[in-house]
């Protein structure tokens, strides 16, 4: 059980343009899932949290305009990077939280700009 | 906000050894301590979890054990094997769904 899956499990885009990654819940109803960023060799950074049907709640320094979450049903949150810029080339995971406080990782998605 | 500190950040041990990893937090509301193992390119995969209402907690051959007291819990592999090598991260959690993670540990282990 507590399986979450994301897609694409990589992508790469050129400067300028968006991407959208999806990260399902596959066997739990999540209230509220979570969008994380790593870079290698380090650890998880929490970028925002998102519940569903209310606005996410960015982290302090995250551009709620870059990356944009949107948590439309209790089994799927969705992360676009706006206008991705190679600096946006990064490790993107997303968790979702089943019972209290346990949160379940997603495989993670690579993201290459160039 | 809550701080955690994990050691060490490198640990190499020969296969069937034990292996401990070290996390102290900072927050005393702090109440949930889970344990994370991440692959090289995957996400991480929850291996076990402890409560503030419990001291230890055992699942095979991984333990967690937790001193409130002091501030700090362990992670505890036993009969290490070479598929066990992977980065190892401890965080803190004092509820409200935000969890503070340890910088990871680095865990190789040699046939």
């Amino acid at each position: 059980g507590a399986v979450v899956s994301q897609h694409p499990s990589w992508v790469i885009c050129k400067s300028g343009t968006s991407v959208k990654i999806e990260c399902r819940s596959l066997d739990f109803q999540a209230t509220t899932m979570f969008w994380y960023r790593q870079f290698p060799k380090q650890s998880l950074m929490l970028m925002a949290t998102s519940n569903e049907g209310s606005k996410a709640t960015y982290e302090q320094g995250v551009e709620k305009d870059k990356f944009l979450i949107n948590h439309a049903s209790l089994t799927l949150s969705t992360l676009t990077v706006t206008s991705a810029h190679p600096e946006d080339s990064s490790f993107y995971i997303c968790s979702a939280e089943q019972g209290f406080d346990e949160q379940y990782f997603g495989p993670g998605t690579r993201l290459t700009v160039t | 906000g809550e701080n955690v500190e994990q050691h060490p950040s490198t640990l190499s041990v020969q296969e069937g050894d034990s292996a401990v990893i070290k996390c102290t937090y900072s927050d005393s509301a702090s109440n949930y301590f889970p344990w994370y193992k991440q692959e090289l390119g995957k996400g991480p995969q929850l291996i076990i979890d402890i409560r503030s209402n419990v001291g230890e907690k055992k699942d095979q051959r991984i333990a967690v054990t937790l001193n409130k007291t002091a501030k700090h819990f362990s992670l505890h592999i036993t009969e290490t094997q070479p598929e066990d090598s992977a980065v190892y991260f401890c965080a803190a959690s004092p509820g409200y769904s935000t969890l503070t993670f340890g910088k990871g540990t680095m865990l190789l282990v040699s046939p």
